[in-house]
Formats: C-alpha cells, sequence, structure tokens
C-alpha cells in the first residue's frame, strides 16, 4: 500500500513549456485534489475532483487544467508555464466518511517545480 | 470567509522542554480544525484532527491541541519536545466545497526549530 504518490519528484521548465503532474492513490479514494505551497503562503487549493470522470476549480486554479479519467489518478496539466508557476504541489487523496465524520485528507510528498 | 492565523512563524525550543504552536481561526460554522507536520522535503502529516465532542483531542507524536471556541483557538501543545520534532507544523480549517469535499483552509505555519 503505497498511499499518495506524484510523479515527478522535481522539474524545472521554461517559461511557455507544458508539463502533466500525476497524482496516483491506492486507497481507493473518492475525493482528490490539487494544492500548491509557496513560501509564506501555507498551501492553497487549485483543483479537486469528487469521483472519476469529475473535476472542479478551487481557489487558485488559473493556469492549470486537470483530468481524472481513472479514479485512481488525478493529472495536474501546465498548458503554458510561468515563473509565477514555480512552487511545490501537493496531491492529497480522501475517502467519503461514514456517518458522524469528517474526511481526512492525505498528502503524497510533492513535486518541486521550477520555471525558468 | 474561512481563514486560519498562526501568530509564530518560527519558535525555537529547547529539547525536553513543553511546547505550544497557536492556531485561531476564522469560520461562520462549526469548524473542522486540523494539525499537520511537514518534515523538510517530505508530504503532510496528519498530527490530529478536531471535529465535534471533547474539546481537547490527542494525535500522534504525543501531541495534543485543545478546541476553545470562545478564543477561536485550536493550540497544538506537547509537554516534552525531542529533537526529532523540528519541522514546519500547519493547522487548517476545513471548508465544504460546492461540489463535495473538503477545502482545507491552511495557515502560513510555524517552524519549529528544537535547541539542545
Amino acid at each position: 500500500n503505497a498511499g499518495v504518490t506524484q510523479t515527478p519528484k522535481f522539474r524545472v521548465l521554461k517559461t511557455g513549456q507544458s508539463m502533466t503532474l500525476l497524482c496516483a492513490q491506492d486507497m481507493n479514494h473518492e475525493y482528490m485534489y490539487w494544492y500548491r505551497q509557496d513560501p509564506g503562503m501555507g498551501l492553497r487549493l487549485i483543483h479537486y475532483s469528487v469521483g472519476e470522470g469529475t473535476t472542479a476549480k478551487g481557489e487558485v486554479p488559473d493556469g492549470y487544467n486537470v483530468s481524472r479519467l481513472k479514479k485512481q489518478n488525478f493529472l495536474l496539466g501546465l498548458e503554458s508555464a510561468a515563473p509565477s508557476q514555480t512552487s511545490v504541489y501537493f496531491c492529497a487523496s480522501s475517502y467519503i466518511p461514514r456517518g458522524p465524520a469528517w474526511e481526512t485528507q492525505y498528502f503524497g510528498p510533492g513535486t518541486r517545480l521550477l520555471v525558468l | 470567509a474561512q481563514s486560519v492565523t498562526q501568530p509564530d512563524i518560527h519558535i525555537t525550543v529547547s529539547e525536553g522542554a513543553s511546547l505550544e504552536l497557536r492556531c485561531n481561526y476564522s469560520y461562520g460554522a462549526t469548524p473542522y480544525l486540523f494539525w499537520y507536520v511537514q518534515s523538510p522535503g517530505q508530504g503532510l502529516q496528519l498530527l490530529l484532527k478536531y471535529f465535534s465532542g471533547d474539546t481537547l483531542v490527542q494525535g500522534i507524536k504525543g501531541f495534543e491541541a485543545e478546541f476553545k471556541r470562545s478564543q477561536s483557538s485550536f493550540n497544538l501543545r506537547k509537554p516534552s519536545v525531542h529533537w526529532s520534532d523540528a519541522a514546519e507544523y500547519f493547522c487548517a480549517v476545513g471548508a465544504s466545497l460546492a461540489e463535495a469535499g473538503t477545502a482545507l483552509i491552511f495557515g502560513k505555519g510555524t517552524t519549529l526549530s528544537v535547541s539542545s
């Protein structure tokens, strides 16, 4: 049981290049999230998905697209990278709580992206 | 709007001394509160969470937190700090999303250093 994994761990891009970050979870979780972490800012939600084939915008969605074609995978795409997208990207997943409970998000190790 | 404030950016504690990290939140309804820890170069690990019930919550690694509604606070404590506790600590409040699921609203984090 690997939990939440992210690929790649680190990437350097030039302005205008595109790339896709992959998040995979093996816990059969319904919900998946992409956050970005910037110094002194904490984490902010980019996009999320509440099930296979569904996605929605979070707090800072501009410049990113996502897809959830398979339940276990959540992809984050940058079509034309900008220096402002230099950040650490975290994926998280969670299950739908049963009964009087609240969901707990499990985080991946992060992808460090540098855009020059 | 929901928000989380961690007033202390950086704290240094001697090994073996007690620790208290402060967290204040702003949320209209009953808050769902979390503390996460992030070691250098690592992802986020859940320390504890408050959903309802007993306002003193026990977590992993000997941490506890107390929810005080009157003060809008959820401070994290540990009676005796170990050098391995040096990390960044994030307080977060869970906010329901329009589709379903939860956005975690994070504070900016408190960096804990442990001196010998």
